[in-house]
């Protein structure tokens, strides 16, 4: 079935530091990436929504330059965290679909900025 | 926008016996509703899917029914096992477009 393969699993930083995570579709092309944040025993909620070759559509509330997402190709899409903060520490999680045939989610990226 | 509503929160089972979690939506444009479940520290998982054009669907000790008039769905999970301890949790989203889930269910099987 479909893959999306997401790094880093974890990561420490220290405050005002960035940090970037990947997410890389295995078997099938991503032509559009979620990006989600989940705190602890919540919902996941949904951070931007970006297409392939195209700037990434943020959600209310979500600082766009902060959280940088980059799809340049159907297989790859990252979100970097810049100058980051303790309250940025979170566990987010990448999900990548190819024109709605389903939604494969990424294994998660436990972020924690000290 | 979408609003979906999952009950309950928690649920605890014994072994062997079935568990159902349901939710409710508000966007009747809304096609295409899965289901995860989520382990602890990971990213959720597909266990089970469902179409508009579809009332029902199983797979093996998982199946979920939809309603379309009434705007709710299920999920059903039979003879249950410890190893489907999870949080389960629905979402509805339209034409490819981003989902929007419930809040969750914390199944627990007790052995």
């Amino acid at each position: 079935g479909a893959v999306v393969s997401q790094h880093p699993s974890r990561v420490i930083c220290k405050s005002g530091t960035s940090v970037k995570i990947e997410c890389r579709s295995l078997d099938f092309q991503a032509t559009t990436m979620f990006w989600y944040r989940q705190f602890p025993k919540q919902s996941l909620m949904l951070m931007a929504t970006s297409n392939e070759g195209s700037k990434a559509t943020y959600e209310q509330g979500v600082e766009k330059d902060k959280f940088l997402i980059n799809h340049a190709s159907l297989t790859l899409s990252t979100l970097t965290v810049t100058s980051a903060h303790p309250e940025d520490s979170s566990f987010y999680i990448c999900s990548g679909t190819d024109r709605g045939y389903g939604y494969t989610f990424g294994s998660g990226t436990r972020l924690t900025v000290v | 926008g979408e609003n979906v509503e999952q009950h309950p929160s928690t649920l605890s089972v014994q072994e062997g016996d079935s568990a159902v979690i349901k939710c409710t939506y508000s966007d009747s444009a809304s096609n295409y509703f899965p289901w995860y479940k989520q382990e602890l520290g990971k990213g959720p998982q597909l266990i089970i899917d469902i179409r508009s054009n579809v009332g029902e669907k199983k797979d093996q000790r998982i199946a979920v029914t939809l309603n379309k008039t009434a705007k709710h769905f299920s999920l059903h999970i039979t003879e249950t096992q410890p190893e489907d301890s999870a949080v389960y949790f629905c979402a509805a989203s339209r034409d490819a477009g981003k989902s929007t889930f419930g809040d969750g269910t914390t199944l627990t099987v007790k052995p």
